[in-house]
């Protein structure tokens, strides 16, 4: 069965304490992985993709790599801005097309 | 300014009583999706379409329907709400199907009681 996993479900850092996300999948034909940003209140908002593996994208302090099985979100140095929940979704091939998973995501907290 | 309006932004209703949550998007994207977002289960998708007059089910359509009579509108219409349908509601849109992010409205929060 198709499946995206996020771990962990919860994240607590200081400030400058740097730290990963992780978005494990199981999908055959995968057309693309995408990260978004949610805040309370709103819709996800898009981030990064990465079409395959060794792929890397950087925007600010994060940087999103995709590997055959996975795809990693780290934060260097995070701000209190930084605070919400991270969503990963897959598209991949299915029967008579294509369809996105999403991710249960991660709620981050960055403590000042 | 490119965006994705859904409304209302908060809804209580009572059960079995019609609704329609309208969608519009300004950007002529082709792609249209529907998702809920419950706790612990992340979004799950109700309907799309991938142009007018093309609907298609997703993972969870059983008692929504929808339609695309015009490429900017798609409005999800619940015709006899039930308390297991109490969930937060997304819009979003794309300009094609495949490798395209999504774009979001910012969302309904519908209470059935």
């Amino acid at each position: 069965e198709d499946q995206v996993t996020q771990s962990p479900e919860a994240l607590r850092l200081q400030e400058g304490e740097s730290s990963s996300l992780n978005c494990s999948y199981t999908v055959s034909g995968l057309r693309g992985l995408f990260w978004y940003r949610q805040d309370p209140g709103k819709g996800p908002e898009f981030l990064f993709t990465l079409y395959s593996a060794g792929e890397e994208k950087e925007k600010e302090r994060l940087k999103a790599t995709l590997t055959k099985k996975e795809s990693f979100l780290h934060i260097t140095a995070p701000k209190p801005e930084d605070s919400a929940t991270y969503l990963c979704a897959v598209q991949a091939r299915d029967t008579g097309g294509f369809k996105t998973i999403f991710g249960a995501g991660t709620r981050l907290f960055v403590k000042a | 300014e490119a965006q994705v309006t859904q409304n209302p932004r908060y809804l209580i209703t009572v059960t079995g009583k019609k609704l329609t949550v309208t969608c519009s998007q300004n950007m002529n994207h082709e792609y249209m999706s529907w998702y809920r977002q419950d706790p612990g289960l992340g979004l799950r998708q109700i309907y799309y379409s991938m142009n007018v007059e093309a609907t298609d089910k997703g993972d969870v359509p059983e008692g929504y329907k929808v339609s695309r009579k015009e490429k900017r509108n798609f409005p999800l219409i619940l015709e006899s709400p039930s308390p297991n349908q109490t969930s937060l509601y997304f819009c979003a849109s794309s300009p094609r199907v495949l490798g395209s992010p999504l774009h979001f409205g910012n969302g309904t929060r519908l209470t059935v009681t």
